[in-house]
């Protein structure tokens, strides 16, 4: 079975860093690109960029590039999300999903950071 | 990038009502248009790929038709699990953008 499982809920202040992930299973994590996805509170769906485990290559959408960090660890077979630097407007529900040819076909439950001195 | 305009943004609707959801391309995109389905405090399901293409599991009363940039998503017979929120979403070129959503509500 597919799965995808991301990393708990997060509480930080701004200015503070974080790493969340997102661990597959149930299929081979290399041969399947990677998208994380935003949702800002009561909002819709954005697209974040997306990373392929076998070569690490990544594709950000431009907005989200340089203020955020997307990587992977095919060891663990677990892909990460990271920001150096935190800001309020940061708080949101952010989802991995594999991306299966054109489509995202599986998704991970989200992750909600909370943002706030 | 490519913008995807959804409409109806809202839409109110009886269990049994045929409904249709339209999503048009801010360029051509083939047939490279994929449709979700979000409800409250769950991730996104895909239903629909390729524009046409039935996900596995996904009930035949889902389809999906269209090619360039105008695209439909339609519900043949309403069922009280398909009220949610709709996203389209173009694959043809990155950053892979969706639409603003439709919230579909029991009227």
């Amino acid at each position: 079975e597919v799965q995808l499982v991301q990393s708990g809920a997060e509480v930080k202040k701004p200015g503070e860093s974080l790493k969340i992930s997102c661990k597959g299973s149930g299929y081979s994590f290399t041969s399947y690109w990677i998208g994380w996805v935003r949702q800002l509170p009561g909002k819709g769906l954005e697209w974040m960029g997306i990373i392929y485990p076998g070569d690490s290559h990544t594709r950000y959408r431009p907005s989200f590039q340089g203020q955020v960090t997307i990587s992977v660890d095919k060891s663990i077979s677990t892909a990460f999300l990271q920001w150096s630097s935190l800001r309020a407007s940061d708080t949101a529900i952010y989802y991995c999903a594999r991306q299966n040819g054109e489509s995202l076909d599986y998704w991970g439950q989200g992750t909600l950071v909370t943002v706030s001195s | 990038d490519i913008q995807m305009t959804q409409s109806p943004s809202s839409l109110s609707a009886s269990v049994g009502d045929r409904v249709t959801i339209t999503c048009r391309a801010s360029q051509s995109i083939n047939i490279y248009l994929n449709w979700y389905q979000q409800k409250p405090g769950k991730a996104p399901k895909l239903l629909i790929f390729a524009a046409s293409s039935l996900q596995s599991g996904v009930p035949s009363r889902f389809s999906g038709s269209g090619s360039g940039t105008d695209f439909t998503l339609t519900l043949s017979s309403l069922q009280p699990e398909d009220f949610a929120t709709y996203y389209c979403q173009q694959s043809y070129s990155t950053p892979y953008t969706f639409g603003q959503g439709t919230n579909l509500e029991i009227k």
